[in-house]
């Protein structure tokens, strides 16, 4: 069945280090793939997406490429903030399933 | 515009009680989610809901069940709860159930709590 594999936590880093949180899937077919965030405290909300392979999502200066080759939608950011300190999610929609989570990636960023 | 919102806040019960949570989509969208995060472990999918039916239900027993109403508002049900379903229930919403694209955007969630 199809699933996502996120990288364990927590990752701890220090202000303006670069990230890297590895996300790997499983899946039928071709789907889409998504990183959420949650902030402390808050609900989940949608960080960025891609929809096909080779595309790139970016936002908030957060990036991950679909590599369907790989199967895997990497998140990475050049310099990490204190208030990127948050739990992030590696989510795929497919067709039967819909939206499978993985378990979610804890950062912790230092001043 | 108003985001997704859930009802109540917080819920505590006890063992073998039922419980009844709440969420309102945004506006114009009709697909609504449930999901169990229960701590460590991530988003469990629970139910899904188009149109008024249940498209796909988790691994999760018939004592979580749930509807959607006319105006795609929806409730999740527990029936008689046990100590493991204390939990954080977060609901979110979709413009249509249908394209692989679409976000969900969550509400705050639910904190369960069985004593």
């Amino acid at each position: 069945g199809n699933s996502v594999t996120q990288m364990e936590g927590p990752v701890t880093l220090s202000e303006e280090a670069f990230l890297t949180i590895n996300c790997t899937y499983t899946a039928t077919g071709y789907p889409s793939l998504f990183w959420y965030v949650q902030y402390p405290g808050e609900g989940l909300q949608l960080l960025l997406k891609a929809t096909k392979a080779d595309d790139k999502g970016s936002n908030k200066g957060f990036e991950a490429t679909y590599r369907k080759e790989t199967t895997s939608f990497h998140l990475e950011k050049g310099s990490v903030q204190v208030s990127d300190s948050a739990v992030y999610f590696c989510a795929l929609a497919s067709g039967t399933y819909k939206y499978i989570f993985g378990t979610g990636t804890r950062l912790k960023v230092l001043a | 515009e108003a985001g997704v919102t859930q009802s109540p806040t917080h819920l505590i019960k006890t063992r073998g009680q039922q419980a009844t949570l709440r969420c309102s989509p945004i506006s114009g969208h009709t697909s609504v989610y449930w999901y169990q995060q229960a701590l460590g472990l991530g988003l469990q999918f629970l139910l899904w809901y188009d149109e008024g039916e249940e498209r796909n239900r988790g691994n999760f027993p018939p004592r979580f069940s749930g509807r959607q109403f006319p105006n795609y508002s929806s409730e999740l049900n527990v029936n008689a709860l046990e100590l493991e379903d204390s939990a954080l229930y977060l609901c979110a919403s979709s413009e249509s159930g249908l394209a692989l694209t679409d976000t969900q955007y969550f509400g705050p969630g639910t904190r369960l709590t069985v004593l």
